[in-house]
């Protein structure tokens, strides 16, 4: 099957600061890719979705300033989390879909801790 | 009315036994439906695919369509300790191949040995 990686696999910064996400499709050209994030015990919450070569699409009351998402190329998107809160702290989740079933595989996700 | 809707369990299921998910959904004009696994702490794993009415078959499990009904099924055979996990279901809705996939709550599914 389709392998999507990501990195880190997991970070802990301190409150005020960035960090950014990457997402790799490692063996299919992605035409769009979508960024999760999924507290404990809850499901998979959609954050934006984005097409190469253009802005990301987020869903509602996602905010476009505080996670900035770039996908420069068919194989990678990153995911900013500008100024970082406790609050953010979470499993993020990227996922890239191509080929020729559109199917979605996901990345092994990103566990950010912010202290 | 949720778009996709599953039973959030936890389904217990003794092991070598069948195990039953089910799935409802709320688009008619959706065209793909999908069954993932999440175990604790990891990200989905797309475990089976299907797009028309009936039964498809991959090893141990069965996803069952029937778009009349709005309703998809993932049977599992045979139930493993290993199948312990949370089952997605995910549908793609309209009749683009590139829209949106909506993805449920989650069946946690517990096999006791």
């Amino acid at each position: 099957g389709a392998v999507v990686s990501q990195h880190p696999s997991w970070v802990i910064c301190k409150s005020g600061t960035s960090v950014k996400i990457e997402c790799r499709s490692l063996d299919f050209q992605a035409t769009t890719m979508f960024w999760y994030r999924q507290f404990p015990k809850q499901s998979l919450m959609l954050m934006a979705t984005s097409n190469e070569g253009s802005k990301a699409t987020y869903e509602q009351g996602v905010e476009k300033d505080k996670f900035l998402i770039n996908h420069a190329s068919l194989t990678l998107s990153t995911l900013t989390v500008t100024s970082a809160h406790p609050e953010d702290s979470s499993f993020y989740i990227c996922s890239a879909r191509g080929g020729p079933s559109y199917e979605q595989y996901f990345g092994p996700g990103t566990r950010l801790t912010v202290t | 009315q949720k778009e996709v809707e599953q039973n959030s369990g936890p389904l217990s299921v003794p092991e070598g036994a069948i195990a039953s998910l089910n799935c409802t959904y709320s688009d008619r004009v959706s065209q793909s439906f999908f069954w993932y696994r999440q175990y604790s702490g990891k990200s989905p794993e797309l475990i089976m695919s299907i797009y028309s009415n009936g039964d498809k078959e991959d090893g141990r499990f069965t996803a069952q369509l029937n778009k009349a009904s709005q309703y998809v099924s993932l049977l599992i055979r045979d139930s493993q300790p290993s199948d312990s996990a949370t089952y997605l279901c995910a549908v793609r809705g309209g009749y683009s191949s590139a829209s949106k996939i909506i993805f449920g709550s989650g069946t946690r599914l517990s096999i006791r040995p």
